[in-house]
């Protein structure tokens, strides 16, 4: 177990729809990544957030968003769901910026 | 922007042969190379980064700057070495994004 949790495990959703998914990192690490996982694109960063602040974004539609609370959990909102946000989305956490990232075991969204 | 390539989405081998997963990656100045293994139902993990210069289960990977190469290597394939793997590239220095290949499907035939 790598230590970071992520919640729920699976979520299942309609089109317009607005999810939220939690990430705890690992005691310690200050440093939260989100990821997008699908078939066909592969595992596809979307944002780094490091002690509160966002550090790095790509690849993040304007319909997510993202925060890391004082607790230094994140969560990731997405909105005005559409089939195609259907994926696998993990969350990651290292030490700092510069460290290896522990990934958690993902959150499965499926948007019908 | 960097970009990492892995040309096979799935690549079979038998028990007991060599195995190579390639990864290229397009950086022009000093990147950290990283390869992931994400085993079936488990959470994706670090395999091997390139400036540890270890082995790691039998696999090992060398960084080539000239050809912008760093394929994983086994000599012999285990059954349990079937998963995915993930290469991954970071750029030394501030805070920079991971990016990920689309990751090679391992399947090892007993």
């Amino acid at each position: 177990d790598s230590g970071v949790t992520q919640t729920p495990k699976h979520l299942i959703t309609a089109t317009g729809q607005r999810v939220t998914l939690r990430c705890s990192p690992r005691s310690g690490d200050l440093s939260v990544y989100w990821y997008q996982q699908s078939l066909d694109q592969g595992l596809q960063f979307l944002i780094q957030y490091y002690n509160g602040e966002e550090r790095a974004k790509e690849n993040i539609l304007e319909r997510f968003s993202a925060q890391q609370f004082p607790d230094l959990h994140s969560e990731l909102n997405l909105s005005s769901l559409e089939l195609g946000d259907s994926a696998l989305y993990f969350c990651a956490s290292s030490r700092g910026g510069l460290d290896i990232q522990y990934f958690g075991a993902g959150t499965r969204l499926s948007v019908l | 922007a960097q970009r990492v390539t892995q040309p096979e989405k799935l690549l079979s081998v038998f028990k007991g042969a060599p195995v190579e997963l390639k990864c290229n990656y397009s950086y022009s100045g000093s990147p950290e190379l990283f390869w992931y293994v994400q085993y079936s139902r488990q959470r994706l993990q670090l395999l091997l980064r390139h400036i540890s210069r270890e082995s790691i289960k039998g696999f090992t990977a060398d960084l080539n700057k000239g050809e912008t190469s760093f394929h994983l290597k086994k000599p012999f394939a285990q059954e349990e070495d079937s998963a995915m793997y993930y290469c991954a590239l970071k750029l030394s220095g501030g805070y920079q994004k991971v990016t990920f290949g689309i990751g090679t499907k391992l399947q090892v035939i007993p």
